[in-house]
């Protein structure tokens, strides 16, 4: 138990379908963020949030939309996704943006179809 | 471009033997380097770290070696046992991680 979780842990679903992920952590950290892991691809940071404000966002398809409500809490809101966007979601904190070591949840495995 | 690199998919050693894993980096900003290791249906957990202003770093089995002039670290552990079995990513560090695409270890008893 790393104090960062994810649900849903698997989430099938249509490319017609909305669909959002959530991430909690409670342990005080600043900076969130959502990495894209695919088969045998590096992890791919896709956003950045620090003290709730997006920082950065790498490329992104906009059907992927994240969202900082709170510093616990990052949701990744999903639409018109693609097959191709298939792959585990990985959701991670860190005391402060930048190079410090960040604790990673379980991931979300997400299978469009 | 791929800043950091793992370019071997797989090692397999034997129980008690020293796993070596290496990395190799193109960006000489980053400012420190960090190991983690994931097992299935997990998130990556944090192993170990190395600043770029230092060429080891011991923590138990896990000692981190940093070569800047070759852009290159590595992983020892020693000695491997069959629960060090798993991915193992590095990652180089400015004011974001950059993950390299992982090498899966395999310990056999």
């Amino acid at each position: 138990e790393t104090g960062v979780t994810q649900t849903p842990r698997h989430l099938v679903m249509g490319m017609t379908n909305k669909k959002s992920l959530k991430c909690e952590q409670h342990l005080g950290h600043n900076a969130m963020y959502w990495y894209k892991q695919s088969a045998k691809k590096p992890l791919e940071l896709m956003f950045v949030y620090s003290l709730e404000e997006r920082v950065e966002n790498n490329s992104v398809p906009s059907r992927f939309s994240p969202e900082c409500p709170n510093s616990s809490h990052l949701f990744l809101h999903l639409h018109t996704l693609q097959p191709e966007d298939s792959a585990l979601y990985l959701c991670a904190s860190s005391r402060r943006q930048g190079g410090t070591e960040a604790f990673f949840g379980q991931g979300t495995r997400l299978t469009v179809v | 471009d791929q800043q950091v690199k793992q370019n071997s998919p797989s090692l397999s050693v034997q129980e008690g033997r020293i796993s070596i894993l290496n990395c190799d980096y193109t960006n000489s900003m980053f400012d420190y380097f960090l190991w983690y290791k994931k097992y299935p249906a997990e998130g990556p957990t944090f192993l170990i770290s190395i600043s770029s202003i230092k060429d080891k770093n011991e923590d138990g089995r896990f000692t981190v070696f940093l070569n800047k002039s070759a852009k290159h670290l590595s992983l020892h552990i020693v000695p491997s046992q069959p629960g060090d079995s798993a991915v193992y990513f590095c990652a180089g560090a400015t004011n974001k991680l950059i993950f390299g695409t992982g090498t899966l270890l395999a310990v056999q008893p």
